[in-house]
């Protein structure tokens, strides 16, 4: 089992949809997570951190669920320049900084 | 905000040549950074966690002689591809970690393109 999965996509959706990536993590002690959004040939760029009372930012919405390890990034009213992929990060903590990511998601927003 | 900065963005060689990446956090202090791979579509994956003052830590299947590593400031890591040959050609992309906000944020540098003829 991956230590982060994601379902690759894509996901193309219609502009103005909600769209929602949910991403699962095997390790029960992990500390810290994120979302990254990655564009075509640019290195990743922090979208939201992920906190254990969920968080939002304007159009984006994340959420943490430890019982069943996993968290879920929500999109409302989708804009066309929200296509790109979507990483699912997650840092297993016990002293490290390391980061664990996911393959991404990648998403298409159509006119 | 912090920004983390790479030299060369690209680089085209011949084999055996030895390239060298730069990463430097611009505006903060890092005591840790990584250096990251990626190959087309595909994930980021880590090669090692380089450390201010001691030695990088590279992870199982990196071969840390031939990925040198310095750390020799706060603010500044070097990534060496020693005779790099064409299965090296990759996106190569190092973060820094700005500690105390309690996440441990890590922020991208643009990366570097390398392509071994």
């Amino acid at each position: 089992r991956k230590e982060v999965e994601q379902d690759p996509g894509p996901f193309n959706v219609p502009e103005g949809a909600t769209v929602a990536f949910n991403c699962t993590y095997s390790n029960s002690a992990s500390q810290s997570f994120f979302w990254y959004r990655q564009d075509c040939r640019k290195e990743p760029k922090l979208l939201m951190s992920v906190y254990s009372s969920g968080n939002e930012d304007g159009r984006f919405t994340a959420q943490l669920n430890r019982a069943s390890q996993y968290i879920s990034l929500l999109i409302r009213d989708s804009k066309l320049s929200d296509s790109a992929t979507y990483l699912c990060v997650v840092n297993p903590g016990a002293g490290t900084y390391k980061y664990i990511f996911g393959t991404g998601t990648r998403l298409k927003v159509l006119a | 905000g912090a920004v983390v900065s790479q030299h060369p963005s690209w680089v085209i060689c011949k084999s055996g040549t030895s390239v060298k990446i730069e990463c430097r956090s611009l505006d903060f202090q890092a005591t840790t950074m990584f250096w990251y791979r990626q190959f087309p579509k595909q994930s980021l994956m880590l090669m090692a966690t380089s450390n201010e003052g001691s030695k990088a830590t590279y992870e199982q299947g990196v071969e840390k002689d031939k990925f040198l590593i310095n750390h020799a400031s706060l603010t500044l890591s070097t990534l060496t591809v020693t005779s790099a040959h064409p299965e090296d050609s990759s996106f190569y992309i190092c973060s820094a970690t700005r500690t105390g906000t309690g996440y441990e944020t890590q922020y991208f540098g643009p990366g570097t393109r390398l392509l071994v003829l």
